[in-house]
Protein backbone atom coordinates (compact mmCIF):
# COMPACT_ATOMS: atom_id res chain seq x y z
CA UNK A 1 0.00 0.00 0.00
CA UNK A 2 1.42 3.63 -1.13
CA UNK A 3 2.01 5.74 1.75
CA UNK A 4 3.28 9.28 1.22
CA UNK A 5 5.17 11.19 4.06
CA UNK A 6 6.04 14.64 4.36
CA UNK A 7 9.03 15.15 7.21
CA UNK A 8 8.70 18.04 8.79
CA UNK A 9 4.81 18.54 10.21
CA UNK A 10 6.13 22.38 10.50
CA UNK A 11 8.88 24.66 9.64
CA UNK A 12 10.09 28.08 10.16
CA UNK A 13 12.49 29.87 7.97
CA UNK A 14 13.61 33.87 8.37
CA UNK A 15 12.78 35.88 4.70
CA UNK A 16 15.29 35.37 1.71
CA UNK A 17 16.53 31.90 3.09
CA UNK A 18 16.65 29.00 0.29
CA UNK A 19 14.74 26.07 2.38
CA UNK A 20 13.76 22.27 0.75
CA UNK A 21 10.26 20.73 1.66
CA UNK A 22 10.69 16.55 1.74
CA UNK A 23 8.33 13.99 0.26
CA UNK A 24 8.71 10.02 0.92
CA UNK A 25 7.01 7.86 -1.04
CA UNK A 26 6.78 3.92 -0.43
CA UNK A 27 5.89 2.19 -3.73
CA UNK A 28 8.32 3.55 -6.64
CA UNK A 29 6.29 2.93 -9.53
CA UNK A 30 4.15 5.93 -9.43
CA UNK A 31 2.61 8.04 -12.45
CA UNK A 32 3.76 11.13 -11.74
CA UNK A 33 3.88 13.87 -8.28
CA UNK A 34 2.39 17.03 -7.75
CA UNK A 35 3.30 19.39 -5.41
CA UNK A 36 0.58 21.97 -3.85
CA UNK A 37 0.18 24.86 -1.65
CA UNK A 38 -2.69 25.48 0.13
CA UNK A 39 -3.53 28.32 2.14
CA UNK A 40 -6.00 28.37 5.46
CA UNK A 41 -9.33 27.39 4.99
CA UNK A 42 -8.74 27.70 1.20
CA UNK A 43 -8.31 25.02 -2.12
CA UNK A 44 -5.22 23.65 -3.02
CA UNK A 45 -3.01 25.16 -6.19
CA UNK A 46 -1.33 23.38 -7.97
CA UNK A 47 2.64 24.25 -7.91
CA UNK A 48 4.62 21.29 -10.09
CA UNK A 49 3.71 18.32 -11.80
CA UNK A 50 6.77 15.60 -12.00
CA UNK A 51 5.93 12.66 -14.22
CA UNK A 52 7.51 9.23 -13.44
CA UNK A 53 9.95 9.72 -16.63
CA UNK A 54 10.77 13.32 -15.24
CA UNK A 55 13.61 14.10 -12.75
CA UNK A 56 12.95 17.80 -11.86
CA UNK A 57 10.28 20.78 -13.13
CA UNK A 58 11.18 24.18 -12.40
CA UNK A 59 8.76 27.28 -12.19
CA UNK A 60 10.03 30.84 -11.16
CA UNK A 61 11.89 30.60 -7.45
CA UNK A 62 10.44 26.59 -7.35
CA UNK A 63 12.60 23.53 -8.16
CA UNK A 64 10.92 19.96 -7.77
CA UNK A 65 13.01 17.12 -8.44
CA UNK A 66 11.82 13.07 -8.19
CA UNK A 67 14.23 10.52 -7.55
CA UNK A 68 11.64 7.21 -8.17
CA UNK A 69 14.72 4.50 -7.10
CA UNK A 70 15.03 6.02 -3.57
CA UNK A 71 11.28 7.10 -3.28
CA UNK A 72 11.71 10.62 -2.69
CA UNK A 73 11.03 13.86 -4.27
CA UNK A 74 12.11 17.84 -2.95
CA UNK A 75 10.57 21.36 -3.15
CA UNK A 76 13.23 23.98 -3.48
CA UNK A 77 12.32 27.43 -2.76
CA UNK A 78 14.79 30.08 -3.03
CA UNK A 79 14.94 33.47 -1.93
CA UNK A 80 11.61 32.49 0.77
CA UNK A 81 9.16 35.53 0.97
CA UNK A 82 6.52 35.76 3.86
CA UNK A 83 3.87 35.29 0.71
CA UNK A 84 5.16 31.51 0.64
CA UNK A 85 3.82 31.09 4.36
CA UNK A 86 1.43 27.75 3.62
CA UNK A 87 0.93 24.26 4.18
CA UNK A 88 3.03 22.31 1.04
CA UNK A 89 1.51 19.03 0.11
CA UNK A 90 2.57 16.46 -2.06
CA UNK A 91 0.43 13.99 -3.90
CA UNK A 92 1.14 10.45 -5.86
CA UNK A 93 -0.75 9.19 -8.24
CA UNK A 94 0.11 5.31 -7.84
CA UNK A 95 -0.88 2.82 -10.96
CA UNK A 96 -0.16 0.36 -8.78
CA UNK A 97 -2.67 0.59 -6.49
CA UNK A 98 -5.73 -0.80 -8.52
CA UNK A 99 -7.90 2.27 -8.16
CA UNK A 100 -5.31 4.34 -9.38
CA UNK A 101 -5.92 6.92 -6.52
CA UNK A 102 -3.98 10.29 -5.97
CA UNK A 103 -2.36 10.15 -2.52
CA UNK A 104 -1.73 12.99 -0.13
CA UNK A 105 1.04 13.21 2.43
CA UNK A 106 0.00 15.36 5.37
CA UNK A 107 1.54 18.30 4.46
CA UNK A 108 4.39 20.60 5.42
CA UNK A 109 3.40 23.93 7.24
CA UNK A 110 5.53 26.68 6.53
CA UNK A 111 6.38 30.06 7.92
CA UNK A 112 8.40 32.68 6.55
CA UNK A 113 9.43 35.00 9.11
CA UNK A 114 9.64 38.13 8.18
CA UNK B 1 -10.78 30.70 -17.96
CA UNK B 2 -12.76 30.38 -14.85
CA UNK B 3 -11.27 28.11 -12.43
CA UNK B 4 -13.27 25.51 -10.57
CA UNK B 5 -16.40 26.51 -8.45
CA UNK B 6 -17.89 24.89 -5.43
CA UNK B 7 -21.26 25.35 -3.95
CA UNK B 8 -22.07 25.84 -1.21
CA UNK B 9 -19.01 27.32 0.98
CA UNK B 10 -20.44 26.54 3.76
CA UNK B 11 -23.28 24.23 5.06
CA UNK B 12 -24.21 23.20 8.50
CA UNK B 13 -26.57 19.98 8.84
CA UNK B 14 -27.43 17.60 12.06
CA UNK B 15 -27.09 14.38 12.12
CA UNK B 16 -29.03 12.01 9.82
CA UNK B 17 -29.72 14.24 7.12
CA UNK B 18 -27.99 13.86 3.74
CA UNK B 19 -26.18 17.07 1.66
CA UNK B 20 -25.88 17.41 -1.95
CA UNK B 21 -22.46 18.99 -2.73
CA UNK B 22 -21.85 20.84 -6.17
CA UNK B 23 -18.61 21.22 -8.36
CA UNK B 24 -18.17 23.24 -11.79
CA UNK B 25 -15.01 22.17 -13.55
CA UNK B 26 -12.60 24.23 -15.86
CA UNK B 27 -14.25 24.63 -19.33
CA UNK B 28 -13.18 21.81 -21.10
CA UNK B 29 -11.85 19.72 -18.40
CA UNK B 30 -13.89 16.18 -18.64
CA UNK B 31 -12.33 14.76 -15.06
CA UNK B 32 -13.87 15.84 -11.69
CA UNK B 33 -12.48 14.15 -8.65
CA UNK B 34 -13.86 14.22 -5.21
CA UNK B 35 -11.53 14.38 -2.09
CA UNK B 36 -12.49 14.76 1.94
CA UNK B 37 -10.25 16.70 3.80
CA UNK B 38 -10.03 16.25 7.79
CA UNK B 39 -7.30 17.61 10.46
CA UNK B 40 -6.65 13.95 11.58
CA UNK B 41 -6.46 12.39 8.12
CA UNK B 42 -5.73 14.63 6.32
CA UNK B 43 -6.43 14.45 2.33
CA UNK B 44 -8.20 11.61 0.98
CA UNK B 45 -9.35 10.29 -1.83
CA UNK B 46 -13.34 9.67 -2.28
CA UNK B 47 -13.60 9.28 -5.90
CA UNK B 48 -13.23 10.33 -9.78
CA UNK B 49 -15.80 10.75 -12.58
CA UNK B 50 -14.85 10.92 -16.55
CA UNK B 51 -16.96 11.47 -18.98
CA UNK B 52 -20.27 10.86 -16.91
CA UNK B 53 -18.75 7.09 -15.46
CA UNK B 54 -17.18 6.78 -11.97
CA UNK B 55 -13.74 5.65 -12.94
CA UNK B 56 -11.84 5.12 -9.71
CA UNK B 57 -13.42 5.07 -5.72
CA UNK B 58 -11.84 5.53 -2.51
CA UNK B 59 -12.10 4.04 0.85
CA UNK B 60 -15.17 5.59 1.89
CA UNK B 61 -18.41 3.80 2.79
CA UNK B 62 -21.65 3.56 0.62
CA UNK B 63 -22.61 6.69 1.70
CA UNK B 64 -20.56 8.78 -0.52
CA UNK B 65 -21.72 8.87 -3.73
CA UNK B 66 -21.67 10.96 -6.71
CA UNK B 67 -22.33 11.60 -10.26
CA UNK B 68 -20.88 13.16 -13.27
CA UNK B 69 -23.46 15.26 -15.75
CA UNK B 70 -22.89 15.77 -19.87
CA UNK B 71 -21.46 19.20 -19.13
CA UNK B 72 -18.90 17.51 -17.07
CA UNK B 73 -20.34 19.43 -13.48
CA UNK B 74 -20.73 16.77 -10.97
CA UNK B 75 -22.33 16.71 -7.50
CA UNK B 76 -21.59 15.03 -4.40
CA UNK B 77 -24.38 13.21 -2.10
CA UNK B 78 -23.56 12.38 1.73
CA UNK B 79 -26.97 10.19 2.72
CA UNK B 80 -27.75 9.56 7.02
CA UNK B 81 -24.45 12.32 7.91
CA UNK B 82 -22.50 11.09 10.90
CA UNK B 83 -20.22 13.67 12.98
CA UNK B 84 -17.25 12.39 11.98
CA UNK B 85 -18.41 14.00 7.93
CA UNK B 86 -17.67 16.64 9.32
CA UNK B 87 -14.69 18.23 7.24
CA UNK B 88 -13.56 20.22 3.92
CA UNK B 89 -14.51 18.99 0.51
CA UNK B 90 -12.67 19.70 -2.08
CA UNK B 91 -13.05 18.56 -5.73
CA UNK B 92 -10.27 18.91 -8.72
CA UNK B 93 -10.86 18.97 -12.01
CA UNK B 94 -8.12 18.04 -14.90
CA UNK B 95 -8.51 17.27 -18.90
CA UNK B 96 -7.94 13.68 -18.91
CA UNK B 97 -7.20 12.84 -15.32
CA UNK B 98 -4.28 10.41 -14.37
CA UNK B 99 -1.23 12.34 -16.23
CA UNK B 100 -2.77 15.66 -15.91
CA UNK B 101 -2.64 18.66 -13.32
CA UNK B 102 -5.14 19.18 -10.72
CA UNK B 103 -6.69 22.44 -10.60
CA UNK B 104 -8.60 22.56 -7.05
CA UNK B 105 -12.07 24.46 -6.01
CA UNK B 106 -12.09 26.50 -3.23
CA UNK B 107 -13.87 23.72 -1.04
CA UNK B 108 -17.31 23.50 0.62
CA UNK B 109 -16.89 23.04 4.65
CA UNK B 110 -19.57 20.76 6.27
CA UNK B 111 -20.19 20.73 9.48
CA UNK B 112 -22.35 18.43 10.96
CA UNK B 113 -23.97 18.83 14.45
Amino acid sequence: KQEVTQIPAALSVPEGENLVLNCSFTDSAIYNLQWFRQDPGKGLTSLLLIQSSQREQTSGRLNASLDKSSGRSTLYIAASQPGDSATYLCAVRDPMNRDDKIIFGKGTRLHILP
Amino acid sequence: KAGVTQTPRYLIKTRGQQVTLSCSPISGHRSVSWYQQTPGQGLQFLFEYFSETQRNKGNFPGRFSGRQFSNSRSEMNVSTLELGDSALYLCASSQQGAIDTQYFGPGTRLTVL
